[in-house]
């Protein structure tokens, strides 16, 4: 059973610091894997997705990169920004299903 | 990339009614469709599957005479919660994929969900 865990629960930085957000997975057979931002009382909001072939996927200020021997993830966010303040999630696919991590909470204040 | 519209946003119902919530894919079919519930400050749980044209499968512990799901065509997924109570109360999310070809890069696809309160 795939579990995903995420590390930090949360996080604090102060305006124009980069970040690294860490996901790990115990089931190396994943198929893909998903970025994901939900804001407060929103639904999610898809980040990256770092398809089974490859390492890593790049957005604006965000890169996401992917090691399925080692089980990892991460998403790094340059220069954050109080507008980047959220949730972000993690999700593994298998065979359709997607298995989300437990989240890390993001502020970044001004 | 793939839309998926849910609604309503919020639903207020009294304890014992049942609520139905509707998910859209609006630029794509979708013969699978995804529920989820959402507690306060936690992941996402996934609730069950939805097959357009078949039953739904139910994640272990979901009842599926409490949420009851119908998928009747390729673009519309409904969850009913029935005789609803306090404790169902919850955020709940719809996801689909758009599986066609070129847009399979898209991944997953959310609605904005529906926060749900049972008075």
């Amino acid at each position: 059973k795939q579990e995903v865990t995420q590390i930090p629960a949360a996080l604090s930085v102060p305006e124009g610091e980069n970040l690294v957000l860490n996901c790990s997975f115990t089931d190396s057979a994943i198929y893909n894997l998903q970025w994901f931002r939900q804001d407060p009382g929103k639904g999610l909001t898809s980040l990256l997705l770092i398809q089974s072939s490859q390492r890593e996927q790049t957005s604006g200020r965000l890169n996401a990169s992917l090691d399925k021997s080692s089980g990892r993830s991460t998403l790094y966010i340059a220069a954050s920004q109080p507008g980047d303040s959220a949730t972000y999630l993690c999700a593994g696919t298998g065979f359709q299903k997607l298995v989300f991590g437990t989240g890390t909470r993001l502020l970044v204040s001004p | 990339g793939a839309v998926v519209s849910q609604h309503p946003s919020r639903v207020i119902c009294k304890s014992g009614t049942s609520v139905k919530i509707e998910c859209r894919s609006l630029d794509f079919q979708a013969t699978t469709m995804f529920w989820y519930r959402q507690f306060p400050k936690q992941s996402l749980m996934l609730m069950a599957t939805s097959n357009e044209g078949s039953k739904a499968t139910y994640e272990q512990g979901v009842e599926k005479d409490k949420f009851l799901i119908n998928h009747a065509s390729l673009t519309l997924s409904t969850l009913t919660v029935t005789s609803a109570h306090p404790e169902d109360s919850s955020f709940y999310i719809c996801s689909a994929r758009d599986h066609s070809a070129g847009r399979e890069l898209y991944g997953y696809t959310f609605g904005s969900g529906t926060r749900l309160t049972v008075v």
